[in-house]
């Protein structure tokens, strides 16, 4: 089984800061991770992936995230915060050992982000 | 590419009448989902699909739900007959290898 879990409802961090929303994971063998942004009335829009690799993966948006294998996280991180940040942001993961046809992610049930001019 | 393709955007209808959603995937693209979006509940996958065949529909609430895809190109979910509780964002996604990509959704209202 895997799982993911967002601890955080609701980040609020003020423009030009640095901000951080957490995730960590639960696979029974490697992961695929991934973060993805909701925008009002918007679906879903995928900003980066950790496959393999580098452990500092880079997205779209200025975004980035830190893979760490030891504290099962993926926590996604941005320098300096824009008002324009705001929204709804998932973490997902999938089992990359997961049998042939089993493709789907697990969603974290997400944590909004204010940024606070 | 024009990306994930959901029709209509919008939908209200009253309960006890038949729902239809409708998908078109990004081109080329083997996997198909269907989530289904509540402040209550959050993302639920309801089911998906691999090469128009369904792999998983653990996810469908009840019988009242149907899903389908008969070619590459187009999917359905239908919820028959429809109730107050089913009123939420149904987004469809597809994919090729990791990542998906989701519809804009459409926004379902049972009165």
């Amino acid at each position: 089984a895997q799982s993911v879990a967002q601890p955080e409802d609701q980040v609020n961090v003020a423009e030009g800061n640095p901000l951080t929303v957490k995730c960590t994971y639960s696979v029974s063998g490697n992961p695929y991770l991934f973060w993805y942004v909701q925008y009002p009335n918007r679906g879903l829009q995928f900003l980066l992936k950790y496959i393999t690799g580098d452990n500092l993966v880079k997205g779209s948006y200025g975004f980035e995230a830190e893979f760490n294998k030891s504290q099962t996280s993926f926590h996604l991180k941005k320098p300096s915060a824009l008002v324009s940040d705001s929204a709804l942001y998932f973490c997902a993961v999938r089992d990359r050992n997961s049998g042939a046809g089993s493709y789907q992610l697990t969603f974290g049930k997400g944590t909004k982000l204010s940024v606070i001019p | 590419d024009a990306g994930v393709i959901q029709s209509p955007r919008h939908e209200v209808t009253e309960m006890g009448q038949e729902v239809t959603l409708r998908c078109k995937p990004i081109s080329g693209h083997d996997y198909l989902f269907w989530y289904r979006q509540t402040m209550m509940r959050g993302l639920e996958l309801l089911i998906y699909f691999n090469n128009n065949v369904p792999i998983d529909d653990s996810g469908m609430p009840e019988d009242r739900f149907s899903a389908k895809m008969p070619n590459a190109s187009f999917s359905t979910l239908k919820i028959q007959p429809s109730e107050p509780r089913d009123s939420a964002v149904y987004f469809c996604a597809s994919s090729l290898e990791g990542e998906q990509y989701f519809g804009p959704g459409t926004r379902l209202t049972v009165t």
